[in-house]
């Protein structure tokens, strides 16, 4: 992949209402795509991850994410967040005949509003 | 199951200082990574290892950065010296090394230097 976007900084949002973060990424080939949330102070952690077959993946805490082909697009999405939510979420993408090197986006805050 | 363990996790250092960073990955994964975050941004790949082999090393800064994993476990990255530009948060992630694979992180070691 030559690169990943994430085109929000932050997304507030308030508490129970639904959320989509918004990735997009540019590649040629087949890729590997990856959403990791980062809570305060801690080290990364998968949700959930897209390797082929149904393009709606699910991932933890009610997360899920669906790959777009055609809009190279992999945006993760919940239906009604909650307050232990606030995180900063990343997304990652390999090419799949990579040197299995994973390219960041920047990241995206989400704030739980109460 | 113990996850990737990095110590220590906050480092206060004064510039031209020489500082280390010590990796213990998760039982079993013989791939290891090391990540530079800075604030406000994704992980950037410094070094990968495949067993006690670096296989990727094309973005560690070579004049003052250095890595090692003795008998394909633990690892250790070391800056010397220091700048102030290398104040970040310094990530260990370790997988399996296959195509897709989740990659693991560790919590991180934040550094400071002044």
């Amino acid at each position: 992949a030559q690169s990943v976007t994430q085109l929000d900084s932050q997304v507030p949002v308030f508490e129970e209402a639904p959320v989509e973060l918004r990735c997009n990424y540019s590649s040629s080939v087949s890729v590997y795509l990856f959403w990791y949330v980062q809570y305060p102070n801690q080290g990364l952690q998968l949700l959930l991850k897209y390797l082929s077959g149904s393009t709606l993946v699910k991932g933890i805490n009610g997360f899920e994410a669906e790959f777009n082909k055609s809009q190279t697009s992999f945006h993760l999405r919940k239906p009604s967040v909650h307050i232990s939510d606030t995180a900063e979420y990343f997304c990652a993408v390999s090419e799949v005949d990579s040197n299995y090197q994973l390219i960041w986006g920047a990241g995206t805050k989400l704030i739980i509003k109460p | 199951e113990a996850g990737v363990v990095q110590s220590p996790r906050y480092k206060i250092i004064e510039k031209k200082q020489p500082v280390a960073f010590w990796c213990n990955p998760i039982s079993g994964h013989n791939t290891l990574y090391w990540y530079l975050q800075n604030l406000g941004q994704g992980p950037e790949l410094l070094i990968r290892y495949e067993n006690e082999e670096a296989v990727d090393d094309s973005q560690l800064p070579k004049d003052r950065f250095s890595a090692e994993r003795l008998k394909g476990v633990d690892s250790t990255l070391k800056i010397q010296p220091a700048e102030l530009g290398d104040s970040a948060v310094y990530l260990c992630a370790s997988s399996l090394g296959r195509p897709g694979d989740i990659q693991y992180f560790g919590a991180g070691t934040r550094l400071s230097v002044l």
